[in-house]
Protein backbone atom coordinates (compact mmCIF):
# COMPACT_ATOMS: atom_id res chain seq x y z
CA UNK A 1 0.00 0.00 0.00
CA UNK A 2 1.47 3.43 -0.88
CA UNK A 3 1.94 5.76 1.77
CA UNK A 4 3.10 9.06 3.04
CA UNK A 5 4.25 9.65 6.34
CA UNK A 6 5.51 13.23 7.77
CA UNK A 7 6.52 14.56 10.86
CA UNK A 8 6.12 16.07 13.15
CA UNK A 9 2.39 16.28 12.80
CA UNK A 10 2.47 20.14 14.44
CA UNK A 11 5.11 22.06 15.83
CA UNK A 12 5.16 25.34 17.60
CA UNK A 13 8.31 27.71 17.29
CA UNK A 14 9.17 31.33 17.67
CA UNK A 15 9.99 33.66 14.98
CA UNK A 16 13.52 33.94 14.26
CA UNK A 17 13.46 30.13 14.82
CA UNK A 18 14.61 27.43 11.97
CA UNK A 19 12.85 24.29 11.23
CA UNK A 20 12.70 20.95 10.19
CA UNK A 21 9.65 19.21 8.39
CA UNK A 22 10.17 15.25 7.58
CA UNK A 23 8.72 13.21 4.89
CA UNK A 24 9.27 10.02 3.99
CA UNK A 25 7.38 7.86 1.24
CA UNK A 26 6.57 4.42 0.16
CA UNK A 27 4.98 4.59 -3.44
CA UNK A 28 4.66 2.10 -6.20
CA UNK A 29 6.05 3.72 -9.62
CA UNK A 30 7.56 6.86 -7.81
CA UNK A 31 7.86 9.90 -9.97
CA UNK A 32 8.89 13.18 -8.03
CA UNK A 33 8.03 14.38 -4.25
CA UNK A 34 6.01 17.74 -3.66
CA UNK A 35 5.58 20.30 -0.97
CA UNK A 36 2.98 22.17 -0.81
CA UNK A 37 1.99 25.15 2.20
CA UNK A 38 -1.64 25.24 2.90
CA UNK A 39 -3.29 28.33 5.24
CA UNK A 40 -6.80 28.75 5.02
CA UNK A 41 -7.89 27.05 1.50
CA UNK A 42 -6.55 25.80 -1.21
CA UNK A 43 -2.76 23.65 -1.04
CA UNK A 44 -0.36 26.31 -2.72
CA UNK A 45 2.08 24.59 -4.75
CA UNK A 46 6.18 25.08 -3.02
CA UNK A 47 8.37 22.95 -4.73
CA UNK A 48 8.92 19.49 -6.90
CA UNK A 49 11.44 17.36 -6.27
CA UNK A 50 12.67 14.43 -9.05
CA UNK A 51 16.40 14.09 -8.48
CA UNK A 52 18.36 13.50 -4.94
CA UNK A 53 20.47 15.62 -3.48
CA UNK A 54 19.88 19.01 -5.37
CA UNK A 55 18.67 21.46 -3.30
CA UNK A 56 15.69 23.15 -4.48
CA UNK A 57 15.07 26.85 -2.81
CA UNK A 58 12.99 29.83 -2.41
CA UNK A 59 13.82 32.77 -0.13
CA UNK A 60 13.77 30.92 3.27
CA UNK A 61 12.31 27.87 2.29
CA UNK A 62 14.47 24.83 0.46
CA UNK A 63 13.92 21.42 0.40
CA UNK A 64 16.28 18.39 -0.36
CA UNK A 65 14.85 14.72 -1.73
CA UNK A 66 16.60 11.16 -0.85
CA UNK A 67 15.56 9.10 -3.64
CA UNK A 68 17.92 6.23 -1.60
CA UNK A 69 16.19 6.60 2.02
CA UNK A 70 13.26 7.34 0.42
CA UNK A 71 12.61 10.96 2.55
CA UNK A 72 12.74 14.39 1.88
CA UNK A 73 12.84 17.35 4.12
CA UNK A 74 11.35 21.09 4.29
CA UNK A 75 13.70 23.50 5.82
CA UNK A 76 12.65 26.96 6.76
CA UNK A 77 14.72 29.43 8.15
CA UNK A 78 14.51 32.90 9.83
CA UNK A 79 10.43 31.63 10.82
CA UNK A 80 8.05 34.33 10.87
CA UNK A 81 4.18 34.28 11.54
CA UNK A 82 3.18 34.12 8.17
CA UNK A 83 4.85 30.73 7.69
CA UNK A 84 2.50 29.67 10.05
CA UNK A 85 0.58 26.93 7.75
CA UNK A 86 -0.18 23.14 7.07
CA UNK A 87 3.10 22.17 5.30
CA UNK A 88 2.01 19.09 2.66
CA UNK A 89 4.08 16.33 1.56
CA UNK A 90 2.76 14.56 -1.82
CA UNK A 91 4.69 11.60 -3.58
CA UNK A 92 3.63 11.35 -7.32
CA UNK A 93 3.41 8.21 -8.91
CA UNK A 94 2.57 7.59 -12.67
CA UNK A 95 1.14 4.56 -14.28
CA UNK A 96 -0.87 3.69 -17.28
CA UNK A 97 -1.15 7.09 -18.78
CA UNK A 98 -1.91 8.37 -15.18
CA UNK A 99 -0.42 10.60 -12.94
CA UNK A 100 -1.18 11.17 -9.09
CA UNK A 101 -0.26 12.46 -6.02
CA UNK A 102 -0.31 10.41 -2.26
CA UNK A 103 -0.56 13.32 0.40
CA UNK A 104 1.06 12.72 3.90
CA UNK A 105 -1.38 14.03 6.73
CA UNK A 106 0.71 17.32 6.93
CA UNK A 107 2.92 19.41 9.43
CA UNK A 108 0.87 21.95 10.94
CA UNK A 109 3.59 24.98 12.06
CA UNK A 110 2.60 27.62 14.53
CA UNK A 111 4.79 30.74 14.97
CA UNK A 112 4.34 32.98 17.66
CA UNK A 113 5.80 36.24 17.99
CA UNK B 1 -6.36 33.51 -16.03
CA UNK B 2 -9.02 32.41 -13.10
CA UNK B 3 -7.05 28.95 -12.35
CA UNK B 4 -9.04 26.25 -11.20
CA UNK B 5 -12.51 27.44 -9.95
CA UNK B 6 -14.81 25.37 -7.82
CA UNK B 7 -18.39 25.94 -6.58
CA UNK B 8 -20.13 26.24 -4.34
CA UNK B 9 -17.95 27.30 -1.55
CA UNK B 10 -20.34 26.33 1.04
CA UNK B 11 -23.56 23.80 0.86
CA UNK B 12 -25.74 21.88 3.90
CA UNK B 13 -27.28 18.79 2.33
CA UNK B 14 -29.61 16.79 3.99
CA UNK B 15 -28.81 12.82 4.11
CA UNK B 16 -29.94 11.23 0.85
CA UNK B 17 -30.24 14.46 -1.45
CA UNK B 18 -27.80 14.47 -4.34
CA UNK B 19 -26.08 17.48 -5.86
CA UNK B 20 -22.82 18.29 -7.84
CA UNK B 21 -20.04 20.01 -6.76
CA UNK B 22 -18.62 22.08 -9.97
CA UNK B 23 -15.00 22.37 -11.25
CA UNK B 24 -13.47 24.04 -14.16
CA UNK B 25 -9.96 25.58 -15.06
CA UNK B 26 -8.95 27.65 -17.74
CA UNK B 27 -5.17 26.37 -17.89
CA UNK B 28 -5.90 23.27 -20.67
CA UNK B 29 -4.39 20.83 -18.29
CA UNK B 30 -5.23 16.99 -19.02
CA UNK B 31 -4.96 15.61 -15.50
CA UNK B 32 -7.74 16.53 -13.06
CA UNK B 33 -8.72 15.38 -9.45
CA UNK B 34 -11.09 15.69 -6.60
CA UNK B 35 -10.00 14.92 -3.27
CA UNK B 36 -11.42 15.12 0.21
CA UNK B 37 -9.68 16.65 3.48
CA UNK B 38 -10.97 15.35 6.88
CA UNK B 39 -9.13 16.30 9.60
CA UNK B 40 -6.25 14.07 10.68
CA UNK B 41 -6.31 12.62 7.03
CA UNK B 42 -4.99 14.19 5.14
CA UNK B 43 -5.93 14.73 1.21
CA UNK B 44 -7.64 11.51 -0.01
CA UNK B 45 -8.16 10.84 -3.99
CA UNK B 46 -11.83 10.55 -4.72
CA UNK B 47 -11.99 10.20 -8.52
CA UNK B 48 -9.56 11.53 -11.02
CA UNK B 49 -9.13 12.09 -15.42
CA UNK B 50 -6.48 11.68 -17.94
CA UNK B 51 -8.58 13.82 -20.36
CA UNK B 52 -11.59 14.66 -21.87
CA UNK B 53 -14.05 11.33 -21.98
CA UNK B 54 -11.34 9.33 -19.46
CA UNK B 55 -11.82 9.10 -15.67
CA UNK B 56 -11.42 6.74 -12.96
CA UNK B 57 -11.43 6.14 -9.49
CA UNK B 58 -8.96 6.86 -6.58
CA UNK B 59 -9.01 5.52 -3.08
CA UNK B 60 -12.45 6.70 -1.45
CA UNK B 61 -14.68 6.61 -4.77
CA UNK B 62 -17.52 4.84 -3.22
CA UNK B 63 -20.57 7.45 -2.80
CA UNK B 64 -18.94 9.64 -5.88
CA UNK B 65 -19.36 9.60 -9.37
CA UNK B 66 -17.50 11.95 -11.98
CA UNK B 67 -17.66 12.68 -15.42
CA UNK B 68 -15.13 14.58 -18.20
CA UNK B 69 -17.05 15.61 -21.33
CA UNK B 70 -14.26 18.44 -21.86
CA UNK B 71 -10.91 19.18 -20.73
CA UNK B 72 -12.15 22.15 -18.89
CA UNK B 73 -14.78 20.47 -16.89
CA UNK B 74 -14.59 18.12 -14.57
CA UNK B 75 -18.10 18.04 -11.94
CA UNK B 76 -18.13 15.63 -8.81
CA UNK B 77 -21.49 13.75 -8.18
CA UNK B 78 -22.93 12.91 -4.76
CA UNK B 79 -25.52 10.48 -5.56
CA UNK B 80 -27.11 9.62 -2.05
CA UNK B 81 -25.55 12.10 0.66
CA UNK B 82 -24.68 10.73 3.82
CA UNK B 83 -23.27 12.30 7.30
CA UNK B 84 -19.62 10.70 6.74
CA UNK B 85 -19.21 12.50 3.13
CA UNK B 86 -19.10 15.82 5.08
CA UNK B 87 -15.32 17.23 4.26
CA UNK B 88 -14.12 20.08 2.59
CA UNK B 89 -13.87 19.08 -1.62
CA UNK B 90 -10.95 20.29 -3.65
CA UNK B 91 -10.01 19.86 -7.29
CA UNK B 92 -7.02 20.02 -8.65
CA UNK B 93 -5.53 20.03 -12.25
CA UNK B 94 -1.91 20.19 -13.73
CA UNK B 95 0.05 19.57 -17.00
CA UNK B 96 1.34 16.54 -16.49
CA UNK B 97 4.23 14.71 -14.89
CA UNK B 98 6.96 17.96 -14.86
CA UNK B 99 4.56 19.83 -13.04
CA UNK B 100 2.73 20.39 -10.14
CA UNK B 101 -1.42 20.41 -9.55
CA UNK B 102 -2.89 23.64 -9.10
CA UNK B 103 -5.88 23.50 -6.50
CA UNK B 104 -9.83 25.42 -6.42
CA UNK B 105 -10.72 27.17 -3.32
CA UNK B 106 -12.65 24.26 -1.96
CA UNK B 107 -15.97 23.14 -1.16
CA UNK B 108 -17.02 22.95 2.30
CA UNK B 109 -19.72 19.97 2.33
CA UNK B 110 -22.28 19.46 5.60
CA UNK B 111 -24.37 16.96 5.47
CA UNK B 112 -26.92 16.41 8.46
Amino acid sequence: EDKVVQSPLSLVVHEGDTVTLNCSYEVTNFRSLLWYKQEKKAPTFLFMLTSSGIEKKSGRLSSILDKKELFSILNITATQTGDSAIYLCAAAYSGAGSYQLTFGKGTKLSVIP
Amino acid sequence: NAGVTQTPKFQVLKTGQSMTLQCAQDMNHEYMSWYRQDPGMGLRLIHYSVGAGITDQGEVPNGYNVSRSTTEDFPLRLLSAAPSQTSVYFCASSWGQTYGYTFGSGTRLTVV
